[in-house]
Formats: C-alpha cells, structure tokens, sequence
C-alpha cells in the first residue's frame, strides 16, 4: 500500500531560525495536504498543492510539491514559538477513494 | 452544533468491554472517517465513509466497526476492547478531495 515518509520526527530550534520538514510517498500523489497540531488539539488543515512543481506561500510558510508529484516539504521563516506543534503530510493518490495517508509527522519545539 | 463533536472527551475501559465512540457532524460533509494517533506512529485509518450507506475498511480496522445511518453521525465501535486500543481517536469529515475537518478527538485508555 501506500506509504508517506516524513523527515524529520523531531526539530528543536532557536526562535528566529528557520524549520524545514520533507515529505516523501511511495507513489505518484493526485494532491497533498499539509496539517499543524497543536500540542493537546486537533489536526488543523493548512494547504493543499495539486500541481507539479506547484508553490505555495502563507506569510512565513512555504510549500512545495515535487515535480514528480511524490514529494512535498513545508519550509518555515524565522521560527516563532506560535509555530511549536506537529506539522504532518497526507497524500491522496489515483484509487485510494479519496483516502488521506498521513506521514507520522515532524514534532517542532521552538526555544524562546 | 458547531462543525464536529465528539463524545465521549475521555474514558477509561476495562478490557472486554464494549464501547461506543459518537461523531457527529452538521458541516453536511459527505465523506467522514476515523483515526487513531499513536505516539510516534502518526494518523492512522480505521474506517471510513464516503456517503451515507457506505463504509470501508482503513489501514487498521482489525477489532473496529462503523456504521453511517445518515449523514451527520458515524460511531465508532470496539466490540471487545483490548489494551493496543489504548489511544486517542479522531473524527473527521471532508468533501473527498478538499481538506479535511477534525473533531476535538476522545482519548480511551484500556486497561
């Protein structure tokens, strides 16, 4: 089945430097969808790309989909402590039925 | 009903036991599914709905069952709980495709 790796488990950085997490599927994706968690809360939608080589920017968060469509990162400006929690990835690819296969996630830890 | 509840917030359960978990949406979202989230193991898919009358098996459905009556509601059920079960669950509903809306989840601890 479908698989979706995601580097790293964990990143603990010094507010102002910047974060990065990557994503990797074992197959082609129709679309990924990129999720913050809080620590304690729920998963919250952030994006999704669709297109290869597609970009996407929100304020200091910059997404990026693989050409081939099989990878995916999240690069994070100037790391505020607003930005600690759980960055997951979730692909959909041909034939899943519209089922998300979330990577395990990339726990984020900010230090004032 | 303000987007997607979950009841019960948290329960403790002894082994064997039966428990149902309630979700309940008003977001009219066809599609609903059900995590489990494990530390160090991510998301992952017990059971989903893509409309009402249908279900399908996730990635780990083994000791779980769903049912989806109408559109709003999809329980999730452990016909004899065991210790592994021990984690928190999460609701969430979609409209296929499109992003995904989670409930506030419901943490179970087997004992």
């Amino acid at each position: 089945g479908q698989q979706v790796m995601q580097i790293p488990q964990y990143q603990h950085v010094q507010e102002g430097e910047d974060f990065t997490t990557y994503c990797n599927s074992s197959t082609t994706l129709s679309n990924i969808q990129w999720y913050k968690q809080r620590p304690g809360g729920h998963p919250v939608f952030l994006i999704q790309l669709v297109k290869s080589g597609e970009v996407k920017k929100q304020k200091r968060l910059t997404f990026q989909f693989g050409e081939a469509k099989k990878n995916s990162s999240l690069h994070i400006t100037a790391t505020q402590t607003t930005d600690v929690g759980t960055y997951f990835c979730a692909g959909i690819s041909g034939g899943s039925n519209y089922k998300l296969t979330f990577g395990k996630g990339t726990l984020l830890t900010v230090n004032p | 009903i303000a987007g997607i509840t979950q009841a019960p917030t948290s329960q403790i359960l002894a082994a064997g036991r039966r428990m149902t978990l309630r979700c309940t949406q008003d977001m009219r979202h066809n599609a609903m599914y059900w995590y489990r989230q494990d530390l160090g193991l991510g998301l992952r898919l017990i059971h989903y709905s893509n409309t009402a009358g249908t279900t399908g098996k996730g990635e780990v459905p083994d000791g779980y069952s769903v049912s989806r009556a109408n559109t709003d509601d999809f329980p999730l059920t452990l016909a004899s709980a065991v210790p592994s079960q021990t984690s928190v669950y999460f609701c969430a509903t979609g409209t296929g495709l499109n992003e995904q809306f989670f409930g506030p989840g419901t943490r179970l601890t087997v004992l």
